[in-house]
């Protein structure tokens, strides 16, 4: 039961271009998500999240996009850079009373192109 | 910096061996996480542990057990390994707060022959 889905396994934009990555979710106590960035051989780093009382939250050259009533959220980047180049995993927490849990998508390998 | 440190980067072990993976992290951070990573199935929540000696079972325990004698230090022990268990094994960290981003480490790929 995947509760978190990233249904593009990979993308490739050219450089300067928006990269746009999607992410679905079906449960509705979500109430807060993060994307994250993965590079070969490294563990995941924070990039950035939204609260679900936002619709948008900005930082720098990221932008997170969040549908409520559609279960949805993006990613863009704009431009995108050859360094952007990684996976991207979105993220939703549950807050458990103990700890944040947080639940992750399958990840979209995303490739910026010269 | 946040610094989380898994003390392996590859393992490779026989199947039914008893392995442990192990995680420290120099924040202070309450919560400890352990994920495995595969792909097609991105990352999926093992066990967690918000307090010392506390420990809470994630989506896929089974065959796993973990252990938090300190707050920095958080242990994954593979009871009799299986080939099934191939995988990467990510720990992480956070605060106890709500919504606190997780700092991961750098993965330990496990291997079972």
């Amino acid at each position: 039961d995947q509760q978190v889905k990233q249904n593009s396994p990979s993308l490739s934009v050219q450089e300067g271009r928006i990269s746009i990555l999607n992410c679905d979710y079906t449960n509705s106590m979500f109430d807060y998500f993060l994307w994250y960035k993965k590079y070969p051989a490294e563990g995941p780093t924070f990039l950035i999240s939204i609260s679900s009382i936002k619709d948008k939250n900005e930082d720098g050259r990221f932008t997170v996009f969040l549908n409520k009533s559609a279960k949805h959220l993006s990613l863009h980047i704009v431009p995108s850079q050859p360094g952007d180049s990684a996976v991207y995993f979105c993220a939703a927490i549950t807050n458990t009373g103990t700890a944040s849990k947080l639940t992750f998508g399958t990840g979209t390998r995303l490739q910026v192109t010269l | 910096d946040v610094k989380v440190t898994q003390s392996s980067r590859y393992l490779v072990k026989r199947t039914g061996e008893k392995v442990f993976l192990e995680c420290v992290q120099d924040m202070d951070h309450e919560n400890m996480f352990w994920y495995r990573q595969d792909p097609g199935l991105g990352l999926r929540l093992i066990y967690f542990s918000y307090d010392v000696k506390m420990k809470e079972k994630g989506d896929i325990p089974e065959g796993y057990s973990v252990s938090r004698e300190k707050k920095e230090r958080f242990s994954l022990i593979l009871e009799s390994a299986s080939t099934n268990q191939t995988s990467m094994y990510l720990c992480a960290s956070s605060f106890w707060r709500n919504n606190s981003p997780l700092h991961f480490g750098n993965g330990t790929r496990l291997t079972v022959t």
